[in-house]
């Protein structure tokens, strides 16, 4: 069965320090894609990146920077200099592979508080 | 044009009444879904659709009953609601591959009292 696990539930920093949410996934597939997505005090979800199981590359937006390690079932992802903005709850999410709309499955998420 | 609306966004109601959240998306998306939010679980799948008409299950259906006459709304109801089901419950829509993001609408916050 396929599994996200956030062992992080809360994580506190103050603004301009560099901070790394975990996450770590469980499947038997070998086609998965993995997503992080961004839940702002407002409420609304909004998605931030798709990572296909076959291209390991890091990838760098901004200040936002993933690193998916398949050896180690992980897709990292770090904030560069955390402004107040970036206070928000992280999911990262899990694609089913049987094709079934690309169902998704999330971690339990971590809520990230920057303080000025 | 918000793209996938959900509604109400808020909605107290009591026990054992019957409750319907509304979704309606304007993409033409081929799948839907419903999840809801609970601390400590993240989200949780409820039901999905592939399209109109065809729904499924997800990872926790029970006590919950979907809908989907026309490819654009996919409605959720609580058929007797209970106090376990007070959550955030949030409408998701994808173009129906693996590798395709999924949308969510803004969210409704269901109190059941």
């Amino acid at each position: 069965a396929q599994k996200v696990t956030q062992a992080q539930t809360e994580i506190s920093v103050v603004e301009k320090e560099d901070v790394t949410l975990d996450c770590v996934y469980e499947t038997r597939d070998t086609t998965y894609y993995l997503f992080w997505y961004k839940q702002p005090p407002s409420g609304e979800l909004v998605f931030l990146i798709r990572r296909n199981s076959f291209d390991e590359q890091n990838e760098i937006s901004g200040r936002y920077s993933w690193n998916f390690q398949k050896s180690t079932s992980s897709f990292n992802f770090t904030i560069t200099a955390s402004q107040v903005v970036d206070s928000a709850v992280y999911f990262c999410a899990l694609s089913d592979p049987y094709n079934q709309g690309g169902k998704l499955i999330f971690g339990q998420g971590t809520e990230l508080s920057v303080k000025p | 044009d918000a793209g996938i609306t959900q509604s109400p966004r808020y909605k107290i109601t009591e026990t054992g009444r019957q409750v319907t959240l509304m979704c309606h998306q304007t993409w033409s998306h081929s799948y839907m879904f419903w999840y809801r939010q609970d601390l400590g679980h993240g989200l949780r799948l409820i039901y999905y659709s592939a399209a109109a008409d065809i729904t499924d299950k997800g990872e926790v259906p029970d006590g919950y009953v979907v809908s989907r006459s026309k490819t654009e709304n996919f409605p959720l109801t609580l058929e007797s609601a209970t106090r376990s089901q007070t959550s955030v419950y949030f409408c998701a829509t994808g173009p129906g591959t693996t590798k395709n993001i999924q949308y969510f609408g803004a969210g409704t916050r269901l109190s059941v009292l």
